[in-house]
């Protein structure tokens, strides 16, 4: 399996600012996602951060709000724009292994974001 | 889309007790389904998972079945143990990965 980190592991902001949370993986990936999970919820899937092309979201998940890079196949960012109590979650990174689709998915550590 | 179901919410065993936690998906066409153990303040943890070619999988305490045709997978736990205290989730997948809501087992000493 792939090893995950994510930067930074928690943070506290106040509403309005903005937080950028990066996601690192030891090896090349081809899928990377971004789930939010919410206190004692399920993963709710984000977005699929896709290399040198613009995110796909779900549905109820828009760019202005949740800006994603994806500059190599290491490498992701998720940025938590403009921010409201309601968004405070943890949020995590998802890496898939492998050249198959529906290939495992590993979780990164997750950011315990709080928003006041 | 892909809509995942789970039950229980919770569950509670006497250690050395089995524990079944059964999850229904809606896409037909969904052929992966992994099984994730999450510790408090933990990420979600990969403990098994089945393709759709396979009706059952197993490792040490731990089986998943499969039935295509219901649209249904279980995990089975057999000899729990306290460790196994966490909340479960299910997952299904044809290119998105959809969880179900999860299940918080607790296992008594």
């Amino acid at each position: 399996s792939a090893v995950i980190s994510q930067k930074p592991s928690r943070d506290i902001c106040q509403r309005g600012t903005s937080l950028t949370i990066q996601c690192q993986v030891d090896s090349q990936v081809t899928m990377m996602f971004w789930y939010r999970q919410q206190p004692g919820q399920s993963l709710t899937l984000i977005a699929t951060a896709n290399q040198g092309s613009e995110a796909t979201y779900e549905s109820g998940f828009v760019i202005d709000k949740f800006p994603i890079s994806r500059p190599n196949l290491t490498f992701s960012t998720l940025t938590v724009s403009n921010m409201s109590p309601e968004d405070s979650s943890i949020y995590l990174c998802s890496v898939e292994t492998g050249q198959v689709s529906t290939d495992t998915q590993y979780f990164g550590p997750g950011t315990r974001l709080t928003v006041l | 889309g892909e809509n995942v179901e789970q039950h229980p919410s919770t569950l509670s065993v006497q250690e050395g007790d089995s524990a079944v936690i059964k999850c229904t998906y809606s896409d037909s066409a969904s052929n992966y389904f992994p099984w994730y153990k999450q510790e408090l303040g933990k990420r979600p943890q990969l403990i098994i998972d089945i393709r759709s070619n396979v009706g059952e999988k197993k490792d040490q305490r731990i089986a998943v079945t499969l039935n295509k045709t219901a649209k249904h997978f279980s995990l089975h736990i057999t000899e729990t143990q306290p460790e196994d205290s966490a909340v479960y989730f299910c997952a299904a997948s044809n290119n998105d990965m959809r969880f179900g809501a999860g299940t918080r087992l607790t296992v008594k000493p």
